[in-house]
């Protein structure tokens, strides 16, 4: 089956880790993107790659980092300087450019202990 | 800056009846494509529409249809013959380009039996 698999579903991160989350696609896609959401509020952009070995910073990149070795890989890391890291974290994919629809993974849950 | 508002961050219908959810957008392209996603509790999201900003007609997909107002910027849903399953969080989503993809804040939607 084709898709976007995104993992762990549940991540838990100490004070001063660095956790990195995976997003794997299968759908041939160019493009690729990491959101943020938080409680009641809609998807804020962290960072996109249109091609391999280069990406973009979005909204809110401050604190995050990302690769793009891999057509089929995009892991999104959270670092220790970003000091509000809780939310729910959306991986998705689009063919080409944002004007294409977005496809996207079931999510990553990431809690601070 | 180019926004995308959802104004109604709450809305309910009666199960079979219709509802409309609106979205309003500000911007100065004249080229763009325009989507409705839901999320339902898995917290998956799902497309349900999308409206090319060139084309006067609005689309359709089976009980999901637009009205789309180019001029006045508006951009609302309808749900008809609304089921139980269509109970979810339902995003406007606008990608300007490439550096700037903007989803709003949601509405969530509640159907009842």
């Amino acid at each position: 089956d084709g898709g976007i698999t995104q993992s762990p579903k549940y991540l838990f991160r100490k004070e001063g880790q660095n956790v990195t989350l995976s997003c794997e696609q299968n759908l041939n896609h160019d493009a690729m993107y990491w959101y943020r959401q938080d409680p009641g509020q809609g998807l804020r952009l962290i960072y996109y790659s249109q091609i391999v070995n280069d990406f973009q910073k979005g909204d809110i990149a401050e604190g995050y980092s990302v690769s793009r070795e891999k057509k089929e890989s995009f892991p999104l890391t959270v670092t220790s300087a970003q000091k509000n890291p809780t939310a729910f974290y959306l991986c998705a994919s689009s063919p080409d450019r944002a004007r294409n629809i977005q496809y996207f993974g079931a999510g990553t849950r990431l809690s601070v202990l | 800056a180019q926004t995308v508002t959802q104004s109604q961050p709450e809305m309910s219908v009666q199960e079979a009846e219709t509802v409309t959810l609106s979205c309003t957008y500000d911007t100065s392209e004249s080229d763009y494509y325009l989507f409705w996603y839901k999320q339902p509790p898995s917290r998956q999201m799902i497309l349900v529409i999308r409206q090319e900003a060139y084309k006067q007609q609005n689309a359709t997909e089976n009980r999901f249809s637009v009205n789309f107002q180019k001029a006045a910027k508006s951009f609302s849903l309808k749900i008809s013959d609304s089921q139980l399953g269509d109970a979810a969080m339902y995003f406007c989503y606008i990608p300007y380009n490439n550096n700037d993809m903007r989803f709003g804040a949601g509405t969530r939607l509640t159907v009842k039996p």
